[in-house]
């Protein structure tokens, strides 16, 4: 079934620019959806269809999809911020959705 | 607002069904996509399967030899079961609905499941 990989962890000051990939085959041509998980609580849809932001989701937060990687990036990083986020496809081929591995954002 | 609730047994012994029911509160349970979602402490995100408008399913390719979801609409809730528990099963179980089959609007909180003797 379809593979997305993303990085384990990323660090970023507050205020500062936070880049979360999802890497995938030829991922470009997939609809991306990116989740925001905080402790103890449900996963937060907070980016559809690779750039669009569902009601509520501030600005700050916005999404990319070219090539082999999805981008979500959140611009002038706040503690709140911090969080468990994933990628998310609807795979085709074995007709099932298929999550990332998740990346832990952790605000400095 | 769409509100789901998960609610089952917190413990279920190995080689039993383990069982759940989502209610579906603020929505038409016959317009949505629904899905369950499970999380074992300290990891990913796993797709179980869904259930969608005429009671069609589709289950994750590794589970589907023992996963079997239903939808009750005089009810207002779908149902998950799943068979031949092991340890490896015990996760926290979200259900979750699709305004549109791509993607996972709304959530319950979830619902922790041990496997255990």
């Amino acid at each position: 079934s379809y593979v997305l990989t993303q990085p384990p962890s990323v660090s970023v000051a507050p205020g500062k620019t936070a880049k979360i990939t999802c890497g995938g085959n030829i991922i470009g041509s997939e609809n991306i959806h990116w989740y925001q998980q905080k402790p103890g609580q449900a996963p937060v849809l907070v980016i559809y269809f690779d750039s669009d932001r569902p009601s509520g989701i501030p600005e700050r937060f916005s999404g990319s999809n070219s090539g082999n990687t999805a981008t979500l990036t959140i611009t002038r990083v706040e503690a709140g911020d911090e969080a468990d986020y994933y990628c998310q496809v609807w795979d085709t081929s074995s007709d099932s959705y298929v999550f990332g591995t998740g990346t832990k954002v952790t605000v400095l | 607002q769409v509100q789901l609730e998960e609610s089952g047994p917190g413990l279920v012994k190995p080689s039993e069904t383990l069982s759940l029911t989502c209610t579906v509160s603020g929505g038409s349970i016959s317009s949505y996509y629904w899905s369950w979602i499970r999380q074992p402490a300290g990891k990913g995100l796993e797709w179980i399967g869904r259930i969608y408008p005429r009671e069609r399913t589709n289950y994750n390719p590794s589970l589907k030899s023992r996963v079997t979801m239903s939808i009750d609409t005089s009810k207002n809730h779908f149902s998950l079961k799943l068979s031949s528990v092991t340890a490896a099963d015990t996760a926290v179980y979200y259900c979750a609905g699709q305004v549109v089959s791509y993607y996972f609007d709304y959530w319950g909180q979830g619902t922790l499941v041990t496997v255990s003797s």
